[in-house]
Formats: C-alpha cells, sequence, structure tokens
C-alpha cells in the first residue's frame, strides 16, 4: 500500500482564522514533506522532515507551522494567511530523507485551500 | 546542479494514438528520474522512475520510459492514448545525496474523442 492521506480535501479560511492541515500515512516511511502547488505550476517545496525532526524549511513565512508528532503524522498549521497562499498543498513521504539514491516520494490528494 | 527541462508545455492526440512527452535533463551524477502524472485537482501518482538499471523503465496504465545518457533524456512514451490519460505530467530528477525533487514546469495532454 502506498497511501498518503490528506485532511480535508478543501479549506475555505479568512485572514484571521487559525486551521490546520493533516497527513498521514502508514507506510513505515520516516521522511515526510510539504508542498504547495500554485495552479499550472510544479510543486514547490516547503518543509522536510526526517525522523520526526525539521530538517528543510524553504524559507517559508512563519505564517506556516509545521508539526510532525509522530513517525505517521504531518500536520501544518495556518495563521494570518494571505490570499496569495490560496493553493493545494501537497504532503509526500518516503522511506527517508539524505539516503538511498533509489528512494521514491509518494504524495497525497492534497488540500485545496483558499484564503479570503 | 541537476535539473529538467520538458519541451512542451502542451501535448494534443487523438485517441488511439502514440503519446510522446519530451524531458531532457542536466546532472553531473548518474541520475535519478521519474515521472509523475496530475489529473485535474488530484495529487501526484507516480507512473515510473529510472535508478540505474534497465534503461526502459515500464510503468502504469502502458506507459513506457527510455534513458538515453548520450542524449541526456528521459521521454514518456504510450503507444495508444486513452480519454483517460489526460493530465498533467511532470518529469522530475532527484538530486544526487538527498531526496530534493527538481521539477519541470509539467506538460499538459490532451486527448481527442
Amino acid at each position: 500500500d502506498t497511501e498518503v492521506t490528506q485532511t480535508p480535501k478543501h479549506l475555505v479560511m479568512g485572514m484571521t482564522n487559525k486551521k490546520s492541515l493533516k497527513c498521514e500515512q502508514h507506510m513505515g516511511h520516516r521522511a515526510m514533506y510539504w508542498y504547495k502547488q500554485k495552479a499550472k505550476k510544479p510543486p514547490e517545496l516547503m518543509f522536510v522532515y526526517s525522523y520526526e525532526k525539521l530538517s528543510i524549511n524553504e524559507s517559508v513565512p512563519s505564517r506556516f507551522s509545521p508539526e510532525c508528532p509522530n513517525s505517521s503524522l504531518l500536520n501544518l498549521h495556518l495563521h494570518a494567511l494571505q490570499p496569495e497562499d490560496s493553493a493545494l498543498y501537497l504532503c509526500a513521504s518516503s522511506q527517508a530523507y539524505n539516503t538511498s539514491f533509489t528512494d521514491t516520494q509518494y504524495f497525497g490528494p492534497g488540500t485545496r485551500l483558499t484564503v479570503l | 546542479a541537476q535539473s529538467v527541462t520538458q519541451l512542451d508545455s502542451h501535448v494534443s492526440v487523438s485517441e488511439g494514438t502514440p503519446v510522446l512527452l519530451r524531458c531532457n535533463y542536466s546532472s553531473s551524477y548518474s541520475p535519478s528520474l521519474f515521472w509523475y502524472v496530475q489529473h485535474p485537482n488530484k495529487g501526484l501518482q507516480l507512473l515510473l522512475k529510472y535508478t540505474s538499471a534497465a534503461t526502459l523503465v515500464k510503468g502504469i496504465n502502458g506507459f513506457e520510459a527510455e534513458f538515453k545518457k548520450s542524449e541526456t533524456s528521459f521521454h514518456l512514451t504510450k503507444p495508444s492514448a486513452h480519454m483517460s490519460d489526460a493530465a498533467e505530467y511532470f518529469c522530475v530528477v532527484r538530486v544526487y545525496n538527498n531526496n530534493d525533487m527538481r521539477f519541470g514546469a509539467g506538460t499538459r495532454l490532451t486527448v481527442k474523442p
């Protein structure tokens, strides 16, 4: 099973709201990723967690706050977002980070976020 | 530095005809290459990957890709297009020694009845 699940599928929030995106995998993967994808563009890496520790933060604004409570779960907490943050947010996982060259990232279906 | 270039932003074919989506890569090392497909409002699904084993890689849904080092290419092909193949396709190279992925700009495939 190579399934990564994400909830919710859609989220509409105001600029003053606080919300969270959730990602889950049960493949025993120890690396998890958040990507942001704008319309008609490729995904852009935001964060990488390796063994529940933040390994990469691609200069993402602090209004996005990632959290990895355990090896299966990855959250993205959102606060005071801007309309330009509206996008598809994708979660991915892989066996590990910075190791095997044959490792593959598996993506979830994404959360479509709209900021009003 | 590793990168990929998808040579066509949009490809249109008729149902039942062959599909060719072109991808060139740049890499100082032997690359790890992937093709992902994204249907409208969906996540990315892995089609196939090349990791220095066989140069002809077979993937899901009848797709295959051939790694050609001399041409630095990894083109995606399918003998006969189906309406359900209409989607966005991304060629991806994995950066040597870590899991950072460099995505191409994407190719939108349209399949006409």
